[in-house]
């Protein structure tokens, strides 16, 4: 299976600062037709993940852009350009290459 | 508007059964794959089981395999896992949750998730 890490593991935040996690698989995530298969999700406190970021790059409907995905291969981010403090919660990546689907073990952000 | 609903979950014991149900709404259910995924009580999130959307192709995590079945009604618009040979290590929050690509086939990306339904294996 591919293995997934990010870091941190905590990340504590500023409003109106930007931020970022790194995601890492253990395998390259670039599928034969050229996309990442790598996706971000968000999970509230107290609430189920939502889907953030798809295919490495592509903010999922209703996302706003503040948050961006990028990197290739093995290496990726997710970068928030002014952190709200609505944005707080676990922030998981996920390999969605081949099966099974791997998630990191998540990165907490919180606000300072 | 997407939505899934959970239900089922509950206090079992070791060694027990349980079936989760999922209820959808808001999509054509039968042209997308579905998944469960399961989260232990202050843990990450761990992917347990995915269908296609004809029902004819299923996968299974290791740690579940040969205890867990999952199955669909396409006619009712509802997913579910039978659970067999319950372990104190499956007690969690199981997410229902929806395929991002049409077609049936699993891709593997998630897009909408349910609410959970939380199972607790104990004696």
């Amino acid at each position: 299976d591919i293995v997934m890490t990010q870091s941190p593991l905590s990340l504590p935040v500023t409003p109106g600062e930007p931020a970022s996690i790194s995601c890492r698989s253990s395998q390259s995530l670039v599928h034969s037709n050229g996309y990442n298969y790598l996706y971000w999700y968000l999970q509230k406190p107290g609430q189920s993940p939502q889907l953030l970021i798809y295919l490495g790059s592509n903010r999922a409907s209703g996302v706003p852009d503040r948050f961006s995905g990028s990197g290739s291969g093995t290496d990726f981010t997710l970068s928030i350009s002014r952190v709200e403090a609505d944005d707080v919660g676990v922030y998981y990546c996920m390999q969605a290459l081949q099966t099974p689907p791997v998630f990191g073990p998540g990165t907490k952000v919180d606000i300072k | 508007e997407v939505q899934l609903l959970e239900s089922g979950g509950g206090l079992v014991q070791p060694g027990g059964s349980l079936r989760l149900s999922c209820a959808v709404s808001g999509f054509t259910f039968s042209i997308y794959a579905m998944s469960w995924v399961r989260q232990a009580p202050g843990k990450g999130l761990e992917w347990v089981s995915a269908i296609s959307g004809s029902g004819g192709t299923t996968f299974y995590a290791d740690s579940v395999k040969g205890r867990f079945t999952i199955s669909r009604d396409n006619s009712k618009n509802t997913l579910y896992l039978q659970m067999n040979s319950l372990r104190a290590e499956d007690t969690a929050i199981y997410f229902c949750a929806k395929d991002r690509v049409l077609g049936g086939g699993f891709n593997r990306g998630i897009d909408y998730w349910g609410q959970g339904t939380l199972v607790t294996v104990s004696s």
